[in-house]
């Protein structure tokens, strides 16, 4: 079955960098896009940015533009979301999301089960 | 980016009420609109995509309709396993947003 298994969680001081990965199965890894969700503790859903497997292009949430990478490993299929300088209001679960897509329409199926990063001096 | 509106924000209800949750968009965006359900601790899931088809799987007592602007989910006849906070998703423009979220509560 379709599955995404992410990395443990991660307690990281102001400043640091942190890196989630995302082990996708169950499908062609280079066919559909991956995006990236994160949720602040009681929050809602925050979209992150986007990679293509295929290609490995990028597009990232204003907002993150400057501190967020994603990249893949097609041999593993495996991407991966690293944010730097982070700060207390990175706090939050992360999730990778496959991109499903028939012709115009698009949705978020499945979710991987979530990383919680813990920003804290 | 185009802002989506839930309402309510949450709502209690019993075992067996039928339920409607509404999501606006400040644009149309046609019929690219998704719903997701999440429960505590866990990820969401996919409930209804393109407005009104149903992922395979879900339950048929859950519904959506609506296009342009307003879009409305329904529960038929809310079950134990449906109180969960739930989700609206546009996917007609970069970036994909989502609304607050409506947190269906226990009466």
């Amino acid at each position: 079955q379709v599955q995404l298994v992410q990395s443990g969680a991660e307690v990281k001081k102001p400043g640091a960098s942190v890196k989630v990965s995302c082990k996708a199965s169950g499908y062609s890894f280079t066919s559909y896009y991956m995006h990236w969700v994160r949720q602040a503790p009681g929050q809602g859903l925050e979209w992150m940015g986007i990679i293509n497997p295929s290609g490995g292009s990028t597009h990232y949430a204003q907002k993150l533009q400057d501190r967020v990478t994603m990249t893949r490993d097609t041999s593993t299929s495996t991407v991966y979301m690293e944010l730097s300088s982070l700060r207390p209001e990175d706090t939050a679960v992360y999730y990778c999301v496959r991109e499903y897509r028939v012709y115009t329409q698009n949705w978020f199926d499945p979710w991987g089960q979530g990383t919680l990063v813990t920003v804290s001096s | 980016d185009i802002q989506m509106t839930q309402s309510p924000s949450s709502l209690s209800a019993s075992v067996g009420d039928r339920v409607t949750i509404t999501c606006r968009a400040r644009q149309s965006i046609i019929s690219f609109l998704n719903w997701y359900q999440q429960k505590p601790g866990t990820a969401p899931k996919l409930l209804i995509y393109a407005a009104s088809s149903l992922q395979s799987g879900v339950p048929s007592r859950f519904s959506g309709s609506g296009s342009g602007t307003d879009f409305t989910l329904n529960i038929s006849s809310l079950q134990p396993e449906d109180f969960a906070i739930y989700y609206c998703q546009q996917s007609y423009s970069t970036p994909p947003t989502f609304g607050g979220g409506t947190k269906v509560e226990i009466k």
